[in-house]
């Protein structure tokens, strides 16, 4: 499968401070990335979807304003948690969407997770 | 509104052939994912369905039937590793493509 990275695994900072955490497509090229948020033995939460060369959009009860996404590239998309408290600390996952072999009617779109960041706010 | 429903937790044996359902109602339908998730890990994918019937890959096999709303993961000659919570997922094209999960079923192995 494709490969998705994620930067950093794990992060810890105190309460305050600005956290980014990079995704990137390593072997594809990934017009639409995925922000998610998981708290311990709970359901993936998706927070925004990541659209290359545009802003990104937020599911209801987001804060656009907290956590700032850019999808610069083809290939990276960043989240940065701004002024973190520590009811920020979870585990963040990014996923980007892999549209190669859409040719034929079994085509594989797929989406592709990346490690996930940690974070956890002091 | 949306909707995917599977078991909270099942158990089975190493060996044996476990089978974890889920159905689903979304306002629209692009395509059925499963997932694999550890404790303490992001999802690993691990089947795309988006047409009705079998999709077999190794030891796990996915099934699809659009017209019910249902699809199940078949897991066979388990392993204590496949002990996880496995992740039903619609891609629901009213929703700009977006995957929307299940919660989860957490799979135990025991020996």
């Amino acid at each position: 499968g494709a490969v998705v990275s994620q930067h950093p695994s794990w992060v810890i900072c105190k309460s305050g401070t600005s956290v980014k955490i990079e995704c990137r497509s390593l072997d594809f090229q990934a017009t639409t990335m995925f922000w998610y948020r998981q708290f311990p033995k709970q359901s993936l939460m998706l927070m925004a979807t990541s659209n290359e060369g545009s802003k990104a959009t937020y599911e209801q009860g987001v804060e656009k304003d907290k956590f700032l996404i850019n999808h610069a590239s083809l290939t990276l998309s960043t989240l940065t948690v701004t002024s973190a408290h520590p009811e920020d600390s979870s585990f963040y996952i990014c996923s980007a969407r892999d549209r190669r072999g859409l040719a034929g009617s079994r085509g594989t779109d797929t989406q592709y997770f990346g490690p996930g960041t940690r974070l956890t706010v002091l | 509104g949306q909707n995917i429903d599977q078991p909270t937790e099942m158990t089975a044996t190493e060996g044996a052939i476990v089978q974890i359902n889920c159905t689903y109602q979304t306002s629209g339908f692009n395509g059925l994912f499963w997932y694999q998730q550890h404790a303490g890990e992001a999802p690993t994918f691990l089947s795309y369905n988006v047409l009705d019937g079998l999709e077999e890959k190794g030891r796990f096999s996915s099934f699809l039937s659009r017209s019910k709303g249902y699809s199940y993961l078949l897991l066979k000659e388990l392993q204590m590793k496949d002990s996880a919570s496995y992740l039903c997922a619609v891609r629901d094209p009213n929703r700009d493509d977006k995957i929307i999960f299940g919660k989860g079923t957490r799979l135990h192995i025991l020996p």
